[in-house]
């Protein structure tokens, strides 16, 4: 069954440094990957999405995901996270036109 | 571009009665329209799918006569929760994608949170 994993649930960072998200994901044909964001109260905006080709996306926000077919995993970047950054972030693939979502991260920011 | 409005987005209501959640696609056709559900601090949990025209399919464990959605159109689609309990609370996310092929990205509402007493 596909699956996808988080496997941390809150991460806390200074404002400056640099930022890994973990995904891992359990799917038996090529993956479309994804991740998105949520602000508190809010719905989920696009961060960014790999379908195929260069395996090292860029999105908005400063923010980029590199695809590793042989540890299955698509862990979202940023080099330096500004306090705006301070949300929850959720990996998802799709298989058929559903998605599967991992059950988040929060990435709190500090001062 | 890309752009999926909801409405409301906040409502109270007292248990018994049935509430109308729309779902619309503001600058493109929508073909396929999705409804998930997200408890606190938990991720999205889908619903259904919905197709222009035709009738919503359902995941498993979801009461379709509970739940009914209508895809009337390519840029609106309802879910209505029918003899609402406190249960039902929670937070409604629709989201919409065009054409409904494989590689086509799906752009999320806004969010409806549901408060029912």
């Amino acid at each position: 069954a596909q699956s996808v994993t988080q496997p941390d649930i809150h991460i806390t960072v200074s404002e400056g440094a640099s930022l890994e998200l973990r995904c891992n994901y359990s799917y038996g044909a090529t993956p479309y990957l994804f991740w998105y964001v949520q602000s508190p109260g809010q719905g989920l905006q696009l961060l960014l999405k790999y379908f195929s080709g260069d395996t090292l996306v860029q999105g908005i926000k400063g923010f980029e995901a590199e695809f590793k077919r042989s540890q299955s995993s698509f862990n979202l970047r940023k080099p330096s996270v500004h306090w705006s950054d301070a949300a929850e972030y959720f990996c998802a693939v799709q298989y058929g036109n559903k998605l599967v979502f991992g059950a988040g991260t929060i990435l709190r920011v500090k001062s | 571009g890309a752009v999926v409005s909801q409405h409301p987005s906040r409502v109270i209501c007292k248990s018994g009665t049935s509430v109308k959640i729309e779902c619309r696609s503001l600058d493109f056709q929508a073909t396929t329209m999705f409804w998930y559900r997200q408890f606190p601090k938990q991720s999205l949990m889908l619903m259904a799918t919905s197709n222009e025209g035709s009738k919503a399919t359902y995941e498993q464990g979801v009461e379709k006569d509970k739940f009914l959605i209508n895809h009337a159109s390519l840029t609106l689609s309802t879910l209505t929760v029918t003899s609402a309990h406190p249960e039902d609370s929670s937070f409604y996310i629709c989201s919409a994608s065009s054409v409904g092929a494989l590689r086509e990205t799906q752009y999320f509402g806004p969010g409806t949170r549901l408060l029912v007493l």
